[in-house]
């Protein structure tokens, strides 16, 4: 069974600008979670969705938004980028969000 | 305010010994307990998980156990092998009995390194 993909693994964008991340589920999995790991804060959840909604959304600025396609796929966009949005953002998978949450490599995010 | 705690920033122990890795958590409505494995520039692999029903969980050579009433989780890993060494997290979440929220809190983890 194919694991959690995520696309792109690595990114460098400049201040101001927009980025989408996006992310595959194991499949037979709805529910998708994203998290942003930083050397200081360690992994920290941004938002999760399930069957195309938004269930639960962490402590971040509304620059931070994702959103769930009927098949599951999620991406993850943040606009007008800082310098402290640099970090490794991962996306977790699954199938009800009650169990474990299975991880992908990440997107590897540079804001220059 | 840290909700998941892993107090030891680093840990070394022998090959073929018992690596005890720490976390403690706050929040009481936290129901279900995992420990993920993360090497660099990969995402974290789920390891093991506990639900707060029980008080222990084996696979293999990795046992969680919990102590709810000292809001307490220990992962033991035996026997330590150099493959072990990485970051482990703890992470909780307050969604397993359908109740509460889903995500999950990471303590900011603990590296292990296993010297042969």
């Amino acid at each position: 069974k194919a694991g959690v993909t995520q696309t792109p693994r690595y990114l460098i964008k400049t201040r101001g600008q927009q980025v989408t991340l996006s992310c595959s589920p194991i499949s037979g999995h709805r529910s998708v979670s994203w998290y942003q790991q930083t050397p200081g804060q360690g992994l920290q959840f941004l938002f999760e969705y399930f069957s195309e909604t938004q269930r639960n959304k962490g402590n971040f600025p509304g620059r931070f938004s994702g959103r769930q396609f009927s098949n599951s796929r999620s991406e993850m966009n943040v606009s007008t980028l800082e310098l402290g949005d640099s970090a490794l953002y991962l996306c977790a998978s699954s199938r009800d969000a009650s169990g474990e949450q299975y991880f992908g490599p990440g997107t590897r995010l540079t804001v220059t | 305010d840290q909700q998941v705690k892993q107090n030891s920033p680093s840990l070394s122990v022998q090959e073929g010994r018992i690596s005890i890795l720490n976390c403690d958590y706050t929040n009481s409505m936290f129901d279900y307990f995992l420990w993920y494995k993360k090497y660099p520039a990969e995402g974290p692999t789920f390891l093991i998980s506990i639900s707060s029903i029980k008080d222990k969980n084996e696979d293999g050579r990795f046992t969680v156990f919990l102590n709810k009433s000292a809001k307490h989780l220990s992962l033991h890993i035996v026997p330590s092998q150099p493959g072990d060494s990485a970051v482990y997290f703890c992470a909780a979440s307050a969604g397993y009995s359908g109740a509460g929220s889903y995500q999950l809190t990471f303590g900011k983890g603990t590296k292990l390194s296993v010297i042969p």
